[in-house]
C-alpha cells in the first residue's frame, strides 16, 4: 500500500528557532493536511492545502505557521519561532481526489515527527 | 462548532468478547463518519467509513453503525484479540476540507 513519508522522525530545537517539518504525500493525492497531537491529547487539525493554497486552517495555525508545496512531491510545515507549547507529534496526511476502493474521503497519515522544543 | 465525544477513555475486555465503542457528536449530522486506529507513537490508520444514508457497515470483524437521530456511531469489534489493543478514533468531516477527531477510546484486550 502507498505511504505518506515524514522526516525527520524526531526534531529537537531551542525555543525561538525555526523548524521545517517535511512530508512526501502519496503521489496521486491532491489534498494535504497537517495535524498535531500533544502527548496524551487528541489529534488536532492544523491546516488543509489544495490546489497550491490553504483551503482551511484552525485557530492554532497562527502567523508563526506556514505551509508550502515547493515541488511536485514535498509538503512542508514551517514554524517560524518555536515555543515550548509547540512540542507535539506532527502528522502529515493526504487524501486522493479519485475514488479509492469506493471512497475518496480516507486520510492516509504519515508516522509523524516528534518535535521537542527546549 | 462541531464536537465529538467518545464514551470512555479506556475499555478493558476479555479476548473473544465483543468490544463496543461509542462516538457522539453535537450540532449537525455529517455526510459521513470515519473510524481510525492509532497505535502508540504512530499515525492514525483508516478502518471504516459510514455515510449518513447507511445504517451499518461491516469489514471482517468490524462493524459500524450510524444513527443520525441520536447523533451517534457505534463501533464493534467481534471476537476481539490482544492484537486489537489500540486507541480507536472517531472522525468526521465538518464540511469542506476539515476532518476533526475525537479524543479516542483506548481498548485493552486481555488474553
Amino acid at each position: 500500500e502507498p505511504e505518506v513519508t515524514q522526516t525527520p522522525s524526531h526534531q529537537v530545537t531551542q525555543m525561538g528557532q525555526e523548524v521545517i517539518l517535511r512530508c512526501v504525500p502519496i503521489s496521486n493525492h491532491l489534498y494535504f493536511y497537517w495535524y498535531r497531537q500533544i502527548l496524551g491529547q487528541k489529534v488536532e487539525f492544523l491546516v488543509s492545502f489544495y490546489n497550491n493554497e490553504i483551503s482551511e486552517k484552525s485557530e492554532i495555525f497562527d502567523d508563526q505557521f506556514s505551509v508550502e508545496r515547493p515541488d511536485g512531491s514535498n509538503f512542508t510545515l514551517k514554524i517560524r519561532s518555536t515555543k515550548l507549547e509547540d512540542s507535539a507529534m506532527y502528522f502529515c496526511a493526504s487524501r486522493g481526489l479519485e475514488r479509492f476502493r469506493g471512497t475518496n474521503e480516507k486520510l492516509f497519515f504519515g508516522s509523524g515527527t516528534q518535535l521537542s522544543v527546549l | 462548532s462541531q464536537k465529538i465525544e467518545q464514551n470512555s477513555e479506556a475499555l478493558n475486555i476479555q479476548e473473544g468478547k465483543t468490544a463496543t465503542l461509542t462516538c457522539n457528536y453535537t450540532n449537525y449530522s455529517p455526510a459521513y463518519l470515519q473510524w481510525y486506529r492509532q497505535d502508540p507513537g504512530r499515525g492514525p490508520v483508516f478502518l471504516l467509513l459510514i455515510r449518513e444514508n447507511e445504517k451499518e457497515k461491516r469489514k471482517e470483524r468490524l462493524k459500524v453503525t450510524f444513527d443520525t437521530t441520536l447523533k451517534q456511531s457505534l463501533f464493534h469489534i467481534t471476537a476481539s484479540q490482544p492484537a486489537d489493543s489500540a486507541t480507536y478514533l472517531c472522525a468526521l468531516n465538518t464540511g469542506g476540507f476539515k476532518t476533526i477527531f475525537g479524543a479516542g477510546t483506548r481498548l485493552f484486550v486481555k488474553a
